[in-house]
């Protein structure tokens, strides 16, 4: 089992509507979560933290389940410009190493 | 344009020839990443340096790969001999000692190899 799984996609959503997609972590260890956002051949970059208590940014929502161990990101009132592939990234205790889910292709249609 | 810098971009190559790929971090970052990212896959890490010391290089093939930052600053990673299964980009990632539990990576553009 890959320590931390994500739907592939691809999400083809309309212009703003609501979004949210989850990923599952393996390892109960697991310490810190993020979520990255990459264009296409583009290089990934931070988007958000993920914290326990939950977190919003803008029009992205965060959450954290750690009794179920997934996290998950909601996107209300999308954008065509927010279409891009959303990596889930985990870390462990006391580690700098940062493991990257497969990402989920999401695609806003006009 | 990202602040870390990595060349070539692209490199077509074929199977049994040896490429090498050379990032130079931001200035003052500590810890350096090498990531390999398959199309349509997410982002494996293959060998971490904190300064010039190796801190994770399990994921590394060694009998093929190897990487070094010398002086704890710019990092070469080198494949000999490359495999069609090594084509992917190759990202570099740095991070200020301490920032990479924050989850703030500084990703380079990426160097595409292709394997012939």
């Amino acid at each position: 089992r890959k320590e931390v799984e994500q739907d592939p996609g691809p999400f083809n959503v309309p212009e703003g509507a609501t979004v949210a997609f989850n990923c599952t972590y393996s390892n109960s260890a697991s310490q810190s979560f993020f979520w990255y956002r990459q264009d296409c051949r583009k290089e990934p970059k931070l988007l958000m933290s993920v914290y326990s208590s939950g977190n919003e940014d803008g029009r992205f929502t965060a959450q954290l389940n750690r009794a179920s161990q997934y996290i998950s990101l909601l996107i209300r009132d999308s954008k065509l410009s927010d279409s891009a592939t959303y990596l889930c990234v985990v870390t462990r205790f006391g580690n700098e190493k940062l493991t990257f889910g497969t990402g989920t292709r999401l695609t806003i249609i006009p | 344009e990202a602040e870390v810098a990595q060349s070539p971009r692209y490199k077509i190559t074929e199977k049994s020839q040896a490429v090498a790929f050379w990032c130079d971090p931001i200035s003052g970052h500590a810890t350096l990443y090498w990531y390999r990212q398959i199309l349509g896959q997410g982002p494996e890490l293959l060998v971490q340096f904190q300064d010039e010391s190796v801190v994770d290089d399990s994921q590394l093939p060694k009998d093929r790969f190897s990487a070094e930052r010398l002086k704890g600053v710019d990092s070469t990673l080198k494949i000999q001999p490359a495999e069609l299964g090594d084509s992917a980009m190759y990202l570099c990632a740095s991070s200020p000692l301490g920032q990479g539990k924050t989850g703030e990576l500084f990703f380079g553009e990426g160097s595409r190899l292709t394997v012939l």
